[in-house]
């Protein structure tokens, strides 16, 4: 079953350091397009990041310089590593799969975690 | 970076009716454009791809148009299932961006 599971959210004060993973099953992470998207409470969807498959990286403006996207291939994961944490991170995130058989449309996603930003 | 706007940002209507929802880019992407359906506390789900292709286990009633930078999104008869805030998403370079969301509720 192809399937997406996030974890590592949580409460964490302003400028500390948070490690989001995303388990994937039923596809290799490797072989495609895999982003990270939020949404603040309330709010519309803000796309974090992309890895490609041939391994580029891109990041959101709001984001750059503080995230950074990974994956592992030998435990199949998505991470995204977080620091500087500032109040507006606070969000769902979710990872997501792109399919590069349906012209990239995020096809697959988790079920979110939450991150809250607050002292 | 591509501007995405949709347009309207809500809009209530009826079961049975038809709605119609706008995107556009900043600047041409081609055919590069999706569409997404969220519902509250859920996450989004894709319905339209390339503009114009169909998600498999979608309904018909859904269907996408358009190409460069004007975009809709068509629902043909607003079932009560449909109510939900839908975005459009451009694929066609990184950085990704969304829609802001067109929440459509009963009217």
């Amino acid at each position: 079953e192809v399937q997406l599971v996030e974890s590592g959210g949580g409460l964490i004060q302003p400028g500390g350091s948070l490690r989001l993973s995303c388990a994937v099953s039923g596809f290799t992470v490797s072989s495609n397009y895999m982003s990270w998207v939020r949404q603040a409470p309330g709010k519309g969807l803000e796309w974090v990041s992309v890895i490609y498959s041939g391994g580029s990286i891109y990041y959101a403006d709001s984001v750059k310089g503080r995230f950074t996207i990974s994956r592992d291939s030998s435990k199949n994961t998505l991470c995204l590593q977080m620091n500087s944490l500032r109040a507006e991170d606070t969000a769902v995130y979710y990872c997501a799969r792109e399919s590069i058989w349906g012209g990239y449309g995020m096809d697959v996603w988790g079920q979110g975690t939450t991150v809250t930003v607050s002292s | 970076d591509i501007q995405m706007t949709q347009s309207p940002s809500s809009l209530s209507a009826s079961v049975g009716d038809r709605v119609t929802i706008t995107c556009r880019a900043s600047q041409s992407i081609s055919s590069n454009l999706n569409w997404y359906q969220q519902k509250p506390g859920k996450a989004p789900k894709l319905l339209i791809y390339a503009a114009s292709s169909l998600q498999s286990g979608v309904p018909s009633r859904f269907s996408g148009s358009g190409s460069g930078t004007d975009f809709t999104l068509t629902i043909s008869s607003l079932q009560p299932e449909d109510f939900a805030t839908y975005y459009c998403q451009q694929s066609y370079s990184s950085p990704r961006t969304f829609g802001q969301g067109t929440k459509v509720d009963i009217k």
